[in-house]
């Protein structure tokens, strides 16, 4: 079964300094890998996707991931970090071509906290 | 709509009652994903829709949970019997088909006292 770590439960950081969330996987293959944000109250919004090619991503709000096959790895990272950017980070794997319609299986999330 | 709707965005029920949570997904989207949310956890996934075919049901965690989409579109999550542990942000998921990104709603925040 798949599963995903994440392990920074909290992250304080100052604005404008860079970030680096951690997410390691268990998967027998290569799966789709997705970054999650959620601020209080909101659903999920996705930042950024894996599904194959090159392993350094690009996402929303400057948000930027590198899967590295050899970690189990993709953290999520940003070079400069806005107070705007306090949210829960979720980190989540899904199944390519799998029954279940690539449902996806979460981190338990990194709670980041913005210092001005 | 633009994004996902789901009502009501709070329910407050007794133990013992039955709920019924609703979704409405991106217009055209295929795929629909029903997934729940305990305090300070990722979601996890509770079912999963390809049009109106309810394809997966794995992680519903009791018979007292049910789940529909009968014209493939709007979709509701039944809930029997409510039990405190039921206490949960519902989410709720679409994407145009199996290999795009999931869009989710706002969630339903459920409180059985």
């Amino acid at each position: 079964a798949q599963s995903v770590t994440q392990p920074d439960i909290h992250i304080t950081v100052s604005e404008g300094a860079s970030l680096e969330l951690r997410c390691n996987y268990s998967y027998g293959a290569t799966p789709y890998l997705f970054w999650y944000v959620q601020s209080p109250g909101q659903g999920l919004q996705l930042l950024l996707k894996y599904f194959s090619g090159d392993t350094l991503v690009q996402g929303i709000k400057g948000f930027e991931a590198e899967f590295k096959r050899s970690q189990s790895s993709f953290n999520l990272r940003k070079p400069s970090v806005h107070w705007s950017d306090a949210a829960e980070y979720f980190c989540a794997v899904g199944q390519p071509g799998g029954g279940g319609g690539n449902k996806l299986t979460f981190g338990t999330g990194t709670q980041l906290k913005v210092e001005l | 709509g633009a994004g996902v709707s789901q009502s009501p965005r709070y329910k407050v029920a007794k133990r013992g009652q039955d709920v019924a949570l609703r979704c409405d997904p991106i217009s055209g989207h295929v795929s629909l994903f029903w997934y729940q949310q305990a305090l300070g956890q990722g979601p996890e996934f509770l079912t999963y829709f390809q049009n109106e075919a309810q394809l997966d049901k794995s992680g519903l965690p009791s018979d007292r949970f049910f789940a529909e989409r009968p014209e493939g579109s709007v979709s509701t999550l039944k809930i029997q019997r409510t039990q405190q542990e039921d206490s949960a942000v519902y989410l709720c998921a679409s994407s145009l088909s199996n290999d795009q990104p999931q869009h989710f709603g706002d969630g339903t925040r459920l409180s059985i006292l």
